[in-house]
């Protein structure tokens, strides 16, 4: 089974801050394969990048994903009030899908 | 617009079976473009995958918990089914089921969860 290990835990920053995710993989990933939810309180997951480096529908510009192999990054350029969540990243292989523990982002 | 819809008990005792549905509305669960999971979080902690089912009723489970699982699908009724057996009050979580785009390949879809306690 493929572990995903997340970076850091949580990451306190201010709105208009940029945001820098690390999802690091026990053996490689196919790019194709990783993804990025968000996560706010009680609510369920939302998909915001797949294929390492896309984004879903109506995800804003400033998320970006990237990486490759067993390091991937997901960054938000700027901050927005609404982004404080919990970001989750995802692999899928040899039928079989997990997830990393989660960073939070909160505010500073 | 594709809505996924959790139901069932909220309340499992140690040692029973818990059973929920996942109600897919919006789309029909026997397009062969999707696989349909469950994937639970326990409060306060991250994702864990539980198992996954295509509409020819394939499945594919996590190791972990696949002794105790059982996915099915009803495509008469637009659903599919979690069993998971022997529960303990580790499996207290909020269970999700969403829908695996081969696409995208993520889950593009989830429903609202559905809180699982298991306690006598």
């Amino acid at each position: 089974e493929i572990v995903l290990t997340q970076s850091p835990g949580t990451l306190s920053l201010s709105p208009g801050e940029r945001a820098t995710l690390s999802c690091r993989a026990s053996q490689s990933v196919s790019s194709s394969y990783l993804a990025w939810y968000q996560q706010k309180p009680g609510q369920a997951p939302r998909l915001l990048i797949y294929g390492a480096s896309s984004r879903a529908t109506g995800i804003p510009d400033r998320f970006s994903g990237s990486g490759s192999g067993t390091d991937f990054t997901l960054t938000i350029s700027r901050l927005e009030p609404e982004d404080f969540a919990v970001y989750y990243c995802q692999q899928y292989g040899s039928s079989s899908w997990t997830f990393g523990q989660g960073t939070k982002v909160e505010i500073k | 617009q594709v809505q996924l819809q959790e139901s069932g008990p909220g309340l499992v005792k140690p040692s029973q079976t818990l059973s929920l549905t996942c109600t897919v509305s919006g789309g029909s669960i026997s397009s062969g473009s999707y696989y349909w999971s469950w994937i639970r979080q326990p409060a306060g902690k991250g994702l864990e995958w539980i198992g996954r089912i295509y509409t020819s009723g394939s499945t594919n489970y996590n190791p972990s918990l696949k002794s105790r699982v059982t996915i099915s699908v009803d495509t008469s009724k637009n659903q599919f089914s979690l069993k998971l057996s022997s529960v303990t009050a580790a499996d207290t979580a909020v269970y999700y089921c969403a829908r695996w785009a081969r696409g995208s390949k993520a889950f593009d879809y989830w429903g609202q969860g559905t809180l699982v306690t298991v306690s006598s």
